[in-house]
């Protein structure tokens, strides 16, 4: 079945550092790939996404290649700021299940941005 | 106002007592999830419906059940609460047309069961 991987945490950085999070996936198809955002005591908010090889989601500073070859969607941020702690959860969509088509979500990586 | 709310937002229960928690959304759309969340374990679904009278299991939905009142309404129930039930439940919608690729989610229930 399809899974995602996400290395493990929490992360903890200077502010404007340099922020690379990893994700790998498994997946029967080529999914769509996402990064969800959830702030503290708040709901998940997607972040970035990219449906196809090669795409590149962007938002807010941060970005994400979709790597068929490497079966990887990684987060990266040139310059963290405080207001980026949260955690942070990498997800697929595989359209090989058609319209019953649903999300499956890494276990998510606590970032924390130290001032 | 938010799009997506839950009621209650915390609550502390007993075990063997049954809970409800309610979901509800303005943004009009077909699909509704619930999800936990588990330190460690990120969110792992429940339940989900993709119209009024579609409802399906996710992974994990022994000791749960569902209720899908209304296409803006999105009920979980906990028939017989136990401790390893205590989490964070989110729901969550999507829109028919985007499938499940963009979904919007609630501020979540804390659920404490003793």
């Amino acid at each position: 079945g399809d899974s995602v991987t996400q290395m493990e945490g929490p992360v903890t950085l200077s502010e404007e550092a340099f922020l690379t999070i990893n994700c790998t996936y498994t997946a029967t198809g080529y999914p769509s790939l996402f990064w969800y955002v959830q702030y503290p005591g708040e709901g998940l908010q997607l972040l970035l996404k990219a449906t196809k090889a090669d795409d590149k989601g962007s938002n807010k500073g941060f970005e994400a290649t979709y790597r068929k070859e490497t079966t990887s969607f990684h987060l990266e941020k040139g310059s963290v700021q405080v207001s980026d702690s949260a955690v942070y959860f990498c997800a697929l969509s595989d359209p090989y299940t058609g319209a019953n088509s649903k999300l499956t979500f890494g276990k998510g990586i606590t970032l924390s941005v130290r001032p | 106002d938010a799009d997506v709310t839950q009621t209650p937002r915390n609550r502390i229960t007993k075990t063997g007592k049954r809970i409800m928690l309610e979901c509800s959304q303005t943004k009009g759309h077909d699909r509704m999830y619930w999800y936990r969340q588990d330190p460690g374990l990120g969110l792992r679904l429940i339940y989900y419906s993709f119209d009024v009278k579609d409802i399906n299991k996710g992974e994990i939905s022994d000791g749960y059940s569902v209720s899908r009142q209304a296409q803006a309404k999105f009920s979980l129930s906990l028939e017989s609460a136990i401790p390893n039930q205590t989490a964070l439940y989110f729901c969550a919608t999507s829109d028919l047309q985007q499938g499940a690729d963009t979904q919007y989610f609630g501020p979540g229930t804390r659920l404490t069961v003793l």
